[in-house]
């Protein structure tokens, strides 16, 4: 079967770190992908993994593990404006689509 | 240079109704993928169109069908709507073959009574 687990909810501290994880089992690979969704929005891209090894973009960090079939997202010095619905999805082949795991909402609190 | 745009932004239907959804893609791209999220779902794959033709195709049934114009822009039809097809519907587009170059869209709220 195919599968992409992400935990449901995870919450933190303002100015706090959160990991959060991602396992897929795909047919095929092509790259990871990590979006932030605010409420009633359209995902917006954060990160796209394709090789093993850790992407740092500002706050925020994504690593990927093929092996593994594993993937984070690292929020560092987290924002109220941070609190979103996190998107892990994997792109199966180079034709662009996309297959999501159910999102992990992150609560920050003050 | 716009992004992707879609039209309407929130649309109210009755069951067994019909529904058309548009979408342009973000200037320079060519292909255009459709996803459909329900409340607290992540997005599902529904169709993606290349060169006016359906390229690839998720797990939905025939009463979803779409259509892709030479200018690239695309439209989302359902027909006979159920409850169930109520959800936000995202249209992507990319470059062919590049998928990690996809940008969506705003979505069009669906809600159908």
């Amino acid at each position: 079967g195919q599968n992409i687990d992400q935990p449901t909810e995870m919450t933190a501290t303002e100015g706090a770190i959160v990991q959060i994880n991602c396992t897929y089992q795909t047919s095929g690979f092509n790259g990871l992908f990590w979006y932030q969704q605010h409420a009633g929005e359209a995902p917006t891209f954060l990160s796209y993994n394709v090789l093993d090894g850790l992407e740092e973009k500002g706050r925020f960090s994504s690593f990927l593990s093929r092996s593994k079939g594993y993937s984070y997202l690292l929020l560092k010095e987290l924002q109220m404006k941070d609190s979103a619905s996190y998107l892990c999805a994997v792109s199966p082949d180079s034709w662009g689509k996309l297959q999501f795991g159910a999102g992990t909402q992150v609560v920050v609190t003050p | 240079d716009a992004g992707v745009t879609q039209s309407p932004t929130h649309l109210i239907k009755t069951r067994g109704q019909q529904v058309t959804l548009r979408c342009s893609p973000k200037s320079g791209h060519d292909t255009v993928s459709w996803y459909q999220q329900a409340l607290g779902q992540g997005p599902q794959f529904i169709f993606q169109y290349y060169e006016e033709e359906e390229r690839q195709r998720g797990n939905f049934p025939d009463r979803f069908s779409g259509h892709q114009f030479p200018n690239y822009s695309s439209e989302l039809n359902v027909n006979a709507l159920l409850l169930g097809d109520s959800a936000l519907y995202l249209c992507a587009s990319s470059l062919v073959d590049r998928g990690e170059t996809q940008y969506f869209g705003p979505g069009t709220r669906l809600l159908v009574l």
